[in-house]
């Protein structure tokens, strides 16, 4: 069946503007999540939803960051004001349960889509 | 503060067992252990996950301590295909239940030799 994906797969921003990036989770994942990978570095996680609900939203950088989802569906996260700092490839990812807690745990495997690799000019 | 480290490279040559090893020393009580595979351009594809003693399935062995405070991914007779970063992903506590953040390791580059 169809996996995660992710939009735009690329995308090249001007300092100062606002992105959005969004995220299509498996059909009938309960859980998303979404993670930062900046260049040869590790995964940086920002944001968990159970449904359409997001129990913390502190790991998210900065208040320029923003993120919901609708429907129990759809994902998007929003970057305001963008920063070079910013650049990054954003990764989602769905899992069919969620693992309770503020970050869902580490308890349902996660399927990640292709990433999107923001560029910060 | 929750840290989580793994070495960050190994190499191996095709056919030999490889054993990379992560540290969690602040894994929150009732949360498992689950481990990442991820080629470059590629999101993150699910390994193995495991809670406590020894869990073993088709591609690779999971070994955990009685603590939990570490984790060791074994991957048998390893090819060149198998050359990737290897993440550990836990979530971080304190004491019981998992009310913490998700912490993936740093990753572990492991490149396999012919």
């Amino acid at each position: 069946g169809a996996g995660v994906s992710q939009s735009p797969s690329n995308k090249v921003t001007e300092k100062g503007k606002d992105v959005e990036l969004r995220c299509d989770p498996i059909s009938g994942h309960t859980a998303l999540y979404w993670y930062r990978q900046s260049l040869g570095q590790g995964l940086e996680f920002l944001i968990y939803f159970q449904g359409n609900s997001a129990p913390d939203k502190s790991g998210l950088p900065s208040d320029r960051f923003s993120a919901e989802r609708t429907g129990g569906s759809v994902s998007t996260l929003t970057i305001q004001r963008t920063q070079q700092e910013d650049s990054a490839v954003y990764l989602c990812a769905s899992s069919p349960r969620p693992g309770g807690g503020l970050s869902g745990g580490a308890r349902y495997e996660q399927y990640f889509g292709p990433g999107t690799r923001l560029t910060v000019t | 503060l929750a840290k989580t480290t793994q070495p960050i490279s190994m190499d191996s040559y095709e056919g030999q067992e490889v054993n990379i090893t992560c540290s969690h020393n602040n894994i929150a009580t009732n949360d498992y252990i689950t481990w990442y595979q991820q080629f470059p351009s590629q999101g993150p594809r699910f390994i193995i996950q495991g809670y406590k003693t020894k869990v073993t399935n088709e591609v690779a062995s999971l070994f955990i301590p009685a603590d939990r405070k570490s984790s060791t991914l074994s991957l048998p007779r390893v090819s060149l295909s198998d050359t990737a970063v290897y993440y550990c992903l836990v979530g971080e506590g304190p004491g019981s239940g998992n009310t913490g953040k998700l912490i993936f390791g740093q990753g572990t580059t492991l490149q396999v030799k012919p």
